[in-house]
């Protein structure tokens, strides 16, 4: 089945500066890609997500890249606000249709 | 527009009472998904319906879970008898076409069991 790695586990970066989570995952079948976020105590909430037939995908201040041949995929948040602080979840489909696996989570921390 | 609703908010029971979450997902959409969260194992599905129908029950822990979906507005997954191991935050999910599509979670139930 599905493995997802996610590093790092935990991420501080400046205000303002940028923020790069990456995650592996081992089905080559794999062909869609959500990134969560989850803040503390609340739901995880879709932020963006790509699916195989695109590279990369932007919205505002936040990138999805994918290379399918090496199986990685990253999420690029640039320009940092503090409320970008939370813990982060990627997520790959593998080749089912009924489940996406997890990574195990980064938490970022924004630093004033 | 409803989001995913799940009820109860928090739970505390004892071991071995009988536990019930309840979700209902936002209308329209045809799939719905359990899911536990835990520091130690992170996020898992424990089951998915699609058109009220169970698909994938592969991450039920045990015989104690089960789940029901009676109608494509209502869903329970039930614990009995519950364990202290049983303890994490239950999420609902729904989408509009399966785990491919965006899943809306709901805002949990955080379980105890004492």
């Amino acid at each position: 089945g599905e493995n997802v790695e996610q590093h790092p586990s935990t991420l501080s970066v400046q205000e303002g500066d940028s923020a790069v989570i990456k995650c592996t995952y081992s089905d080559s079948a794999s062909n869609y890609f959500p990134w969560y976020k989850q803040e503390l105590g609340k739901r995880p909430q879709l932020i963006i997500d790509i699916r195989s037939n695109v590279g990369e995908k932007k919205d505002q201040r936040i990138a999805v890249t994918l290379n399918k041949t090496a199986k990685h995929f990253s999420l690029h948040i640039t320009e940092t606000q503090p409320e970008d602080s939370a813990v982060y979840f990627c997520a790959a489909s593998g080749s089912s249709a009924s489940k996406i696996i997890f990574g195990s989570g980064t938490r970022l921390s924004i630093r004033p | 527009d409803a989001g995913v609703i799940q009820s109860p908010r928090h739970e505390v029971t004892e071991m071995g009472q009988e536990v019930t979450l309840r979700c209902k997902p936002i209308s329209g959409h045809n799939s719905l998904f359990w899911y536990r969260q835990t520091m130690m194992r992170g996020l898992e599905l424990l089951i998915y319906f699609n058109n009220n129908v169970p698909i994938d029950d592969s991450g039920m822990p045990e015989d104690r879970f089960s789940a029901k979906m009676p109608n494509a507005s209502f869903s329970t997954l039930k614990i009995q008898p519950s364990e202290p191991r049983d303890s994490a935050v239950y999420f609902c999910a729904s989408s509009s076409g399966g785990a491919k599509q965006p899943q809306h979670f709901g805002d949990g139930t955080r379980l105890s069991i004492l």
